[in-house]
């Protein structure tokens, strides 16, 4: 069965600074990788994927995330946070079932970001 | 840009009754999903549908639980006789193929749900 780690669960960094969010997977197979990001009260909203191809993939509003297979990580970043990032942001792998995928979830690493 | 659409955003519920949370998926989308979010933890998987029938479903979903596709755009999740540890957000989310595309889960702003 798939699984997520997500080691940190609260950094706190400030406006301008580097980021990296830390993930790590278990899955048997080649996997399927995503970063979503929740905002207080509000839905998941994709980031980015990772599918093939390219292991450094980008993302929306500036993140990107290198597939290491040789690690099983597949870590966020972004070059200067800003105020409005700071949520909650999940990495999921994807797993076939048969018909259908689903994902699984680590538990999320909440990001603060100080003015 | 096309979004997954749930209402209602809140539903407060007395233990016992039934609930019916809708989801209206991305109108292209053939796969469609429902997972949970209890407050404080990790989204997790319930179930995932395709072809007017359930693909997989996580040990969660008993039989408590259902689903259905009662027409071409509405996906809903019934709750038979809520429990007090139903108590969670809950999220819809569509695809709109799998295979060599692998197209990735939209996701609605979730329902959240509160047994009383």
């Amino acid at each position: 069965a798939q699984s997520v780690t997500q080691p940190d669960i609260h950094i706190t960094v400030s406006e301008g600074a580097s980021l990296e969010l830390r993930c790590n997977y278990s899955y048997g197979a080649t996997p399927y990788l995503f970063w979503y990001v929740q905002s207080p009260g509000q839905g998941l909203q994709l980031l980015l994927k990772y599918f093939s191809g390219d292991t450094l993939v980008q993302g929306i509003k500036g993140f990107e995330a290198e597939f290491k297979r040789s690690q099983s990580s597949f870590n966020l970043r972004k070059p200067s946070v800003h105020w409005s990032d700071a949520a909650e942001y999940f990495c999921a792998v994807g797993a076939h079932t048969g018909t259908a995928s689903k994902l699984t979830f680590g538990t999320g690493t909440r990001l603060q970001v100080t003015l | 840009e096309p979004e997954v659409t749930q209402t209602p955003s809140h539903q407060v519920t007395q233990m016992g009754q039934e609930v019916i949370l809708r989801c209206v998926p991305i109108s292209n989308h053939l796969y469609f999903y429902w997972y949970r979010q209890i407050l404080g933890q990790k989204v997790e998987f319930l179930v995932s549908f395709y072809n007017n029938e359930i693909s997989e479903k996580s040990e969660i979903f008993d039989d408590q639980f259902s689903v259905e596709r009662p027409d071409g755009s509405n996906f809903t999740l019934k709750i038979r006789s809520t429990k007090l540890e139903d108590s969670a957000m809950y999220f819809c989310a569509s695809s709109e193929s799998l295979g060599h595309s692998n197209q990735p889960q939209h996701f609605g702003d979730g329902t959240r749900l509160s047994i009383l």
